[in-house]
């Protein structure tokens, strides 16, 4: 089967670093990406890894473990404006990208 | 550039009726989904076209749901009779294929509320 498992719900403070976990089970692998989904809107892409390691990009990092089934999103110098749910998203071997159920962060002051 | 449109933005219908939703991806992209977003879930995919050729719709109810693109470019999906557990956000997205990312850009969505 397919799954895809991150948290539902985390809290930080603003200014503070956080995050996410993300683990998977899919049909192949093309790759792997997270979106940030504010209430209300569509999702934004915010990163992709295909290969393991850190991607880094400003405020926001993401790391890949492929033998592990692995990924986190973190964000540094948390924002208000940073509250949000955060959706893990593998792309598999029929190019179908498939989501987790997402993580709702809230950033408090 | 022109992002993903969609619509209606909002739809109210009663059980039992049908209903039809509308994208237009961005110009260029080969690649168009359709996802079904249910409130405080993370989007779940029901179609794939690839041009104007169906890749994946092994979750689409078929019983209800069919979704077409017959130029390869904008999109149906239509939902007939509707349930009352159909109430979701329907989001269209597409992707070029070419990018070096190929991450997808979704349209704002259609909300579906069924009575």
């Amino acid at each position: 089967g397919q799954n895809i498992d991150q948290p539902t719900e985390m809290t930080a403070t603003e200014g503070a670093i956080v995050q996410i976990n993300c683990t998977y089970q899919t049909s192949g692998f093309n790759g792997l990406f997270w979106y940030q989904q504010h209430a209300g809107e569509a999702p934004t892409f915010l990163s992709y890894n295909v290969l393991d390691g850190l991607e880094e990009k400003g405020r926001f990092s993401s790391f890949l473990s492929r033998s592990k089934g692995y990924s986190y999103l973190l964000l540094k110098e948390l924002q208000m404006k940073d509250s949000a749910s955060y959706l893990c998203a593998v792309r598999d071997e029929n190019n179908d990208m498939r989501f987790g159920a997402g993580t709702r962060l809230t950033v408090k002051p | 550039e022109a992002g993903v449109a969609q619509s209606p933005r909002y739809k109210i219908i009663e059980k039992r009726q049908s209903v039809a939703f509308w994208c237009n991806p961005i110009s260029g992209h080969a690649t168009l989904y359709w996802y079904q977003q249910i409130l405080g879930q993370g989007p779940k995919l029901l179609i794939q076209f690839q041009n104007n050729g169906v890749v994946d719709d092994s979750q689409l109810p078929k019983d209800r749901f069919s979704a077409e693109r017959l130029k390869g470019v904008d999109s149906t999906l239509k939902i007939q009779p509707a349930k009352l557990e159909d109430s979701a956000v329907y989001l269209c997205a597409s992707s070029s294929g070419t990018a070096n990312t190929g991450e997808l850009f979704f349209g704002e969505g259609s909300r579906l509320t069924v009575l």
